[in-house]
């Protein structure tokens, strides 16, 4: 079986200034790992994932995640955040074979950006 | 592709009233999950399906709660009947086949559930 661990359930966050929302996973076999954002009033859509190859991916509007095997994260971080990055943010994960398909989701952090 | 497709966005229902909730996936996906969304508990997985066959039901709450899935494009949630603390946001979301892990789960916008 799989759980994600979102350690902070909210953060808040000046407009401008950079962010690391925190992801760590536990697993007995590899996986693949994904983060969401939910917008208000909106359902979840996919904001990046790892699968393989390079452990640093990138989302199109500056969003990255670095996959660290040894501490079993996969930390989501913004050099610089904007008003409109307010969101919920959902870090998953899924076993890249065997097991079961069905993702596992963590509980979900509140960013929350002032101006 | 319109994506998945749930309705109704919104419902008030009455307690012990019956509740259905509708969803259509993304043509081709053979995965359906719905989960509920409540403050207090974070994002549950309620039931998955794939190829129309329910496959992980663990997550249903109570026999008040059942799921359907007829054909590859439709699958219903009911509740009969319902409380007011079956009152959250529940979502449908599809997926390729298993076979095809590393892509997303794509989400529906949600069905707001009030029970009075």
């Amino acid at each position: 079986a799989q759980s994600v661990t979102q350690l902070d359930s909210q953060v808040p966050v000046f407009e401008e200034a950079p962010v690391e929302l925190r992801c760590n996973y536990s697993s007995s076999v590899s996986v693949y790992l994904f983060w969401y954002v939910q917008y208000p009033n909106q359902g979840l859509q996919l904001l990046l994932k790892y699968l393989s190859g390079s452990t640093l991916v990138e989302s199109i509007n500056g969003f990255e995640a670095e996959f660290n095997k040894s501490q079993t994260s996969f930390h989501l971080r913004k050099p610089s955040v904007h008003i409109s990055d307010t969101a919920e943010y959902f870090c998953a994960v899924i076993p890249s074979s065997g097991g079961s398909y069905i993702p596992t989701f963590g509980r979900g952090t509140s960013l929350i950006v002032h101006p | 592709d319109a994506g998945v497709i749930q309705s109704p966005r919104h419902e008030v229902t009455e307690m012990g009233q019956e509740v259905t909730l509708r969803c259509k996936p993304i043509s081709g996906h053979n995965s359906l999950f719905w989960y509920r969304q409540t403050m207090m508990r974070g994002l549950e997985l309620l039931i998955y399906f794939n190829n129309n066959v329910p496959i992980d039901d663990s997550g249903m709450p109570e026999d008040r709660f059942s799921a359907k899935m007829p054909n590859a494009s439709f699958s219903t949630l009911k509740i009969q009947p319902s409380e007011p603390r079956d009152s959250a946001v529940y979502f449908c979301a599809s997926s390729p086949d298993r076979g095809q892990r590393g892509t997303e789960a794509f989400f529906g916008q949600g069905t707001r559930l009030t029970v009075v």
